[in-house]
């Protein structure tokens, strides 16, 4: 099921940005869709975005629509989180997580990584 | 439109056997779900993909005592013989071109 580790969290001031990376190990990166899936102090988890194994398709939750960007390298086998115009309601960890199939909304996740943690306060 | 029911929370003692309930929606019986454990600090953990038929892919490593089943438009998750760190968050994922909210609420589990 592979290996994921993410990168890049931190304090930011709202209105800020980050960019999130996760670099993936231990399966054909360029054969899977991946995700961004967070979870806000006291709540449950939350999908975030998505992208396509090829990267021509890309999926965000309408609270995010406008502002993060999902991108991926498939020759370095990272997938990144342009996350820009942040608001305190995105403090959250962010877990990067791989699909179970090549399609963005098809397939379930089988593989997780531990997360990082964004925490947007002035 | 699908929608995923769990109970918020849940509790068996050290030892015991536990059984976790995902509800689908009305009109989405026949559809598969993936059941997750987040413990406390750690990333979420995939334990398996489980379907319609109650047939099911467990994760890499996830031991024999989960288990899962599939009941009309109930999901289950069974845990036995629970053990301490059994004590987590579990959370019933799904997929589909019409669904926006993937994920169920969650239930924790306290093992008393």
């Amino acid at each position: 099921e592979g290996q994921l580790l993410e990168s890049g969290g931190g304090l930011v001031q709202p209105g800020g940005s980050l960019r999130l990376s996760c670099e993936a190990s231990g399966f054909t990166f360029i054969d899977y869709a991946m995700r961004w899936v967070r979870q806000a102090p006291g709540k449950g988890l939350e999908w975030v975005s998505a992208i396509s194994s090829s990267g021509r398709s890309t999926y965000y939750e309408d609270s995010v629509k406008g502002r993060f960007t999902i991108s991926r390298d498939n020759s370095k086998s990272k997938v990144f989180l342009q996350m820009d115009s942040l608001r305190a309601e995105d403090t959250a960890i962010y877990y990067c997580a791989k699909g179970s199939s090549y399609d963005i909304l098809t397939g379930y996740i089988d593989s997780w990584g531990q997360g990082t943690l964004v925490t947007v306060s002035s | 439109q699908l929608v995923l029911t769990q109970s918020s929370s849940a509790s068996a003692s050290l030892g015991a056997s536990v059984k976790l309930t995902c509800n689908l929606s009305s009109g989405h019986t026949n559809y598969a779900i993936a059941w997750h454990q987040h413990q406390p600090g750690k990333g979420p953990r995939f334990l398996m993909k489980l379907n319609s038929d109650g047939s099911h892919i467990k994760g890499d490593g996830i031991p024999d005592r989960f288990s899962g089943s599939s009941s009309g438009a109930e999901r289950y998750l069974s845990i036995s013989s629970l053990q301490s760190e059994d004590e987590a968050d579990y959370y019933c994922q799904t997929w589909g071109t019409s669904i926006r909210r993937v994920f169920g609420g969650g239930t924790r589990l306290t093992v008393l």
